[in-house]
């Protein structure tokens, strides 16, 4: 069974800081993809990046990086010199085809940047 | 403009008065998905859908049933409603081929059962 731990409940920073949200994963597929998403007070969910299994690169998007490592199917996330818009509950997810593409969610990362 | 558009929002009910939350895509997408998010829980599958007539259990139906006679609506029905089904619901829908992807999820509807 896939599993997606996100030990992280809470994160409390001062604006500019750095923050890594820690992601873990568990699956025995070979082809799987990961991903993370933002949710915002306002409660919509926001997709903020896909990883496939066979991709394991690292990919920075503006504050955003991400380090996929399958050593130890790990997918953190960081943000670089955090902002107050920053502050959201991070979901990391798994899924792969195998469970007709059924999203397994972690139980997210509650980051609060205070100004 | 591409979306899954979800309704009501927000819905405060009484035990046992059965509901529909509606779900509804226009990007012609053939999969189709109802989670739920509870604080501490993260966001559990309900059902998924991958085409029309064809729905299957994710990990927490109980409770819960949901129909997929047009492509497009994915309705889901609580017969009767009760208060551990509280919670925030989101739908989601893809190309099957592009589930891999990632999804288009809807807003969310925020059910109290009282």
């Amino acid at each position: 069974a896939q599993k997606v731990t996100q030990a992280q409940t809470e994160i409390s920073v001062v604006e500019k800081e750095d923050v890594t949200l820690d992601c873990v994963y568990e699956t025995r597929d070979t082809t799987y993809y990961l991903f993370w998403y933002k949710q915002p007070p306002s409660g919509e969910l926001v997709f903020l990046i896909r990883r496939n299994s066979f991709d394991e690169q690292n990919e920075i998007s503006g504050r955003y990086s991400w380090n996929f490592q399958k050593s130890t199917s790990s997918f953190n996330f960081t943000i670089t010199a955090s902002q107050v818009v920053d502050s959201a509950v991070y979901f990391c997810a798994l899924s792969y085809g195998g469970s007709n593409y059924k999203l397994t969610f972690g139980k997210g990362t509650l980051l609060t940047v205070n100004p | 403009e591409a979306q899954v558009t979800q309704n009501p929002r927000y819905l405060i009910t009484v035990t046992g008065k059965k509901l529909t939350v509606t779900c509804s895509q226009n990007m012609n997408h053939e999969y189709m998905s109802w989670y739920r998010q509870d604080p501490g829980l993260g966001l559990r599958q309900i059902y998924y859908s991958m085409n029309v007539e064809v729905t299957d259990k994710g990990d927490v139906p109980e409770g819960y049933k949901v129909s997929r006679k047009e492509k497009r609506n994915f309705p889901l029905i609580l017969e009767s409603p009760s208060p551990n089904q509280t919670s925030l619901y989101f739908c989601a829908s893809s190309l099957v081929r592009e589930a891999a992807y990632g999804y288009t999820f809807g807003s969310g509807t925020r059910l109290t059962v009282v």
